[in-house]
This record gives structure tokens, sequence and C-alpha cells, in this order.
């Protein structure tokens, strides 16, 4: 079955520490999205690579980072630069019809 | 930025019962989409409108976009407890293709 798989689904993070979500696709599609989303809100869009080797900023890209050196793959480091990074992080990929979330990853701060 | 708004925020309504939320924006669009997510995970895709379009149907959902008015609706009808969701839909403008996204409505169906 195609889709996107992210790991891991709970993760804890100390203060201080820089963390990394992993978000791998076999949909064969190009471009890939980081989405955070606090309870009763939207999600807003944190990076996102509509190809490979390339990625540009979304709306709170501040205390993140990303890469895109496979097309399979596109991990999201949490820094400790993230003053408030407890949230649910999705990934998802695009297609002409819409886009394919991953099940998310739920991140807190202990 | 956050250009779509829900409405209602949250709706309750009896198994088998029609229920309608509606969607604004702000901005001109190329698409307009609509996705589900249960408690704690990932949205599914439930159906996309074009600019060009006034209505689409998918099963029990059927959607309307009015251009003019920069809004849209999603009706489910006869409703079913497994339709207990968040519902949220989301813009795509022209030539970017980024999604912007409204805060959702929560959808609760009483058996």
């Amino acid at each position: 079955d195609g889709g996107i798989t992210q790991s891991p689904k709970y993760l804890f993070r100390k203060e201080g520490q820089n963390v990394t979500l992993s978000c791998e696709q076999n949909l064969n599609h190009d471009a890939m999205y980081w989405y955070r989303q606090d309870p009763g809100q939207g999600l807003r869009l944190i990076y996102y690579s509509q190809i490979v080797n390339d990625f540009q900023k979304g709306d709170i890209a501040e205390g993140y980072s990303v890469s895109r050196e496979k097309k399979e793959s596109f991990p999201l480091t949490v820094t400790s630069a993230q003053k408030n990074p407890t949230a649910f992080y999705l990934c998802a990929s695009r297609e002409a019809r819409g886009y394919t979330f991953g099940s998310g990853t739920r991140l807190t701060v202990v | 930025s956050q250009q779509g708004e829900e409405d209602p925020q949250a709706l309750s309504i009896q198994e088998g019962e029609n229920a309608t939320m509606n969607c604004s924006y702000k901005t001109s669009i190329n698409n307009l989409q609509w996705y589900r997510q249960n408690s704690g995970r990932g949205l599914v895709h439930l159906i996309l409108i074009r600019s060009n379009e006034r209505e689409k149907h998918s099963g029990r959902l059927r959607v309307t976009l009015d251009t003019s008015k920069k809004s849209s609706s999603l009706l489910i009808t006869a409703s079913r407890a497994a339709d207990t969701a968040s519902y949220f839909c989301a813009t795509e403008e022209d030539s970017n293709y980024q999604l912007i996204w409204g805060a959702g409505t929560k959808l609760i169906i009483k058996p």
C-alpha cells in the first residue's frame, strides 16, 4: 500500500534538546510538507519541499529545520530554539487531486 | 496565514440527520479541499472542488462552491456515528500550491 509513514507516534523532548521527526513516502510525490497543529486550531505550515534538495520556509519555520536529500524522505528537526514545541506534527505529500497525510507525531516537552 | 473559516465551530446532530458545514475564504483560489480528521489522527482527503466547478458529489458528501461569495459548504447526508470527526477546509491559491487551512468544524453524531 502506498502512503506516508511518520515516526515515532509519540515523542518526548527535554528542554534544550533537538529531536528529529521522520516522514517517509512511497507515493512518488515530488512535493512534501510539514504542518503543526495545536488543539482546536487548523494546520500551520512549517516547511515544504517541491523537489529533492530544495525546500522553503512556511509561516512558522523559526526553530525548525528540514532536509530533502531523497524524494522519499523529508525529516523535520525541532531545535532547542523552538520555545513552544509541544504540538501534533503532520507530514503530507501532494498530488493533483489533493494531499495525503501521515498519521502524525505528538511531541511533548518534559 | 489562515484563510478559511469554518462555521459552525462545533455541530452535534442525531444519527441519520444531515450535517452542513460552511467555509469562507478571502482570496482568489485555484481549488478548495475538504478533509476529515479523527481524534489524534492524520487528515483524510475527502473532496477537491476546482474554482470553475460549482458542485461536486462523492457518496454521501456534497460540496458546493460559490466563488462570488468566497464560500463553500460540505453536506453529509444520512449521518452515521462514524462520521464523528473534525472537518477542515483548505484553499489552494493560484500558482503557489500551498494550502491555507481553516480551524475546522467539530462534528458529533449522537447515536
